[in-house]
Formats: structure tokens, sequence, C-alpha cells
């Protein structure tokens, strides 16, 4: 009965890789986010999607694209995976402005 | 841009002192405040949140923030601390002019020794 799910937890893969991370949320919110924390643990979000909707998109390079297939799904696809794309990519969902609840994180490790 | 600065990276304290942890942000409108935590390797949770009503919120495990207005402030405490608190805490705002994004602090690591 996870709210917010997030597959893999641990993904480590070689520079130039494309990979993808997936999140799933059952609350029945409309606003799904993908977030950023870096090894100093700040954290900054990258995209926001609400009704499957892109909302936010914060300065992140082409090489993130993210996609929502459906309310429940926001998924992060990554392209030619570089060393500086090492982190805990965290999803969140909420209902409107309302309370961001979080994933367990995936820590990317690019070798 | 708007943004959210909290006072101190590194809080060490021994088991029962008292906890207050500063967080202020820029002006931006209308807002929406929150505390998350973060225990060592695990994801955010919230610990309380501001909307609007009484300034003084209580959350879970003991905490609480007293949310200032003409401060821009929305500082955390706890009356005493227990060694299961040491983890990261975040101040996180919502600007209601920025579509629901989360301007998250820097962090304050809290450590409690036994």
């Amino acid at each position: 009965d996870t709210a917010v799910s997030q597959t893999p937890k641990y993904l480590v893969t070689q520079m130039g890789n494309d990979k993808s991370i997936k999140c799933e949320q059952n609350l029945g919110h409309d606003t799904m986010y993908w977030y950023k924390q870096d090894s100093k643990k700040f954290l900054k979000i990258m995209f926001s999607y609400n009704n499957k909707e892109l909302i936010i998109n914060e300065t992140v390079p082409n090489r993130f694209s993210p996609k929502s297939p459906d309310k429940a799904h926001l998924n992060l696809h990554i392209n030619s995976l570089e060393l500086g794309d090492s982190a805990v990519y965290f999803c969140a969902s909420s209902q409107g402005v309302q309370t961001q609840y979080f994933g367990p994180g995936t820590r990317l490790l690019v070798l | 841009a708007q943004s959210v600065s909290q006072h101190n990276h590194h809080v060490i304290l021994s088991e029962a002192a008292s906890l207050e942890l500063g967080c202020n942000y820029s002006y931006g409108g209308t807002v929406n405040l929150f505390w998350y935590v973060q225990y060592p390797g695990q994801h955010l949770q919230l610990l309380l949140k501001y909307f609007s009503g009484d300034p003084l919120v209580k959350g879970i495990k003991g905490f609480e923030a007293e949310f200032i207005k003409s401060k821009f402030s929305f500082n955390l405490r706890k009356p005493s601390v227990q060694w299961s608190d040491t983890a990261e805490y975040f101040c996180a705002v919502i600007y209601y002019n920025q579509g629901g994004k989360l301007i998250f602090g820097q962090g304050t690591e809290l450590s409690v020794k036994p």
C-alpha cells in the first residue's frame, strides 16, 4: 500500500548509457514531480506534471525527458548519462499546491 | 527568484537538549510552509505544515513550528531531542504564484549524542 513508489531503488551504469526511472502514486493526486538531490543533500525541482500536462520545467538538460502516461505515473528518461548526473532522484505527488508526498528515491551512480 | 534559507548547516546536541532550527524565506505572495525530515538513507517525510490559521503548528514526534509573517520565518522547535531525531531537516516553501514548485532550504543536519 505504498503511496509513492519508484523503481529501481539503485541504478549503477556507465557514462553514455540511457536509463529510465519509474514512479507511481496511488493517492489519487493530480500533480507529480521529479526532484534531484545532490551530494550535498540539496533538493531541487526538475519537472512537474499536472493531469499529464507539463507545468514546471526547470533548467534541466534536454537529455532528461519526463513522460506521464497517466495521472498516476511519471517516468524520467535520461539519455547519454554523465558523471554529474549521479544523485538521488525523488518522485513526489500532491493535490494541487497541497502537501507533497515523496517516494523512496532512486540512487543513480554513473561510472 | 524566491529562496529559502536555513540558518544552521550542522547542529550537534545532547539528548534532552532543546532544539530550534531557523528558516527564512523571501517574499513572494501567498505561501504554504513545510518542514520535512530525512533520516539517514531514507526518503523525505513530512514533519509539519502551515497553510493558514494558528501560526503555531504542531507536527509529529513532538515537533512544532511558528510562522512569523512579519519576519518571513518558520522556525522548527522541539523541547527535548532524542538520539532518534538524528537526521537532515529541510524547510520548504510553496509559492502560490510558482505553480506548486516546492523550494527547499539547504538542509540542516542534526546530530544528537546519546
